[in-house]
């Protein structure tokens, strides 16, 4: 069964490094979801594909946070600098289409030292 | 904006007995979606059931089900004859359909976590 690949499964970086995370959404998935999930909560929406095209990243704290889908396939996520506010789940789903249904990746725990 | 609210953090259930989970939101769409995931411990969140909001009649998926009050904004979540499988975080999400675009943005709950015991 056709599934959501994430690495790292887990980083530890020190306050102010650069981090990047990576996505291989399930073939055929036009739409791409990056969320973050502090512990006890659910996930917030980062970012939003729809093929290589942004269509949501209202939510996203452009002063340090970046993401880019160059071919509408795979996806990065990079925080730069880090900040201890950022530890947390980062988790990234894709979606054949309007039915909505979101399949996840098992995500990245981001810690910030 | 909208918004979800799980007001049970915790629950618990014995093996083989019923457990219901709440679920409201608030939004002045009249078309979108709600779904309740389900998240294990150390494991991927998956699906368990979604529900239109332009259909009348509450969704079913084998032992879980669904009762979807449009009106009152309520959506819960009916799990009968437990499983020790069953315990994880269960989130709640709304789904907002935009028209423009191929999938909406969800709005996810911040989860009730629930234990099944032996």
């Amino acid at each position: 069964e056709a599934e959501v690949a994430q690495s790292p499964r887990y980083k530890i970086t020190e306050k102010s490094q650069a981090v990047a995370f990576w996505c291989d959404p399930i073939s055929g998935h036009a739409t791409l979801y990056w969320y973050r999930q502090i512990l006890g909560q659910g996930p917030e929406l980062l970012v939003q594909f729809q093929d290589e095209s942004v269509v949501d990243d209202s939510q996203l704290p452009k002063d340090r946070f970046s993401a880019e889908r160059l071919k509408g396939v795979d996806s990065t996520l990079k925080i730069q600098p880090a900040e201890l506010g950022d530890s947390a789940m980062y988790l990234c789903a894709s979606s054949l289409g309007i039915m909505g249904e979101q399949y996840f990746g098992p995500g990245t725990r981001l810690t910030v030292t | 904006a909208q918004t979800v609210t799980q007001s049970q953090p915790e629950m618990s259930v014995q093996e083989a007995e019923t457990v219901t989970l709440s679920c409201t939101y608030d939004t002045s769409e009249n078309n979108y979606y709600l779904f309740w995931y389900k998240q294990p411990p150390s494991r991927q969140m998956i699906l368990v059931i979604r529900q239109e909001a332009y259909k009348q009649q509450n969704a079913t998926e084998n032992r879980f089900s669904v009762n979807f009050q449009k009106a009152a904004k309520s959506f819960s979540l009916k799990i009968s004859d437990s499983q020790l499988g069953d315990t994880a975080m269960y989130f709640c999400a709304f789904m907002k359909l935009r028209y423009n675009t191929n999938a909406g943005k969800s709005t996810f709950g911040d989860g009730t976590t629930l234990t099944v015991k032996p």
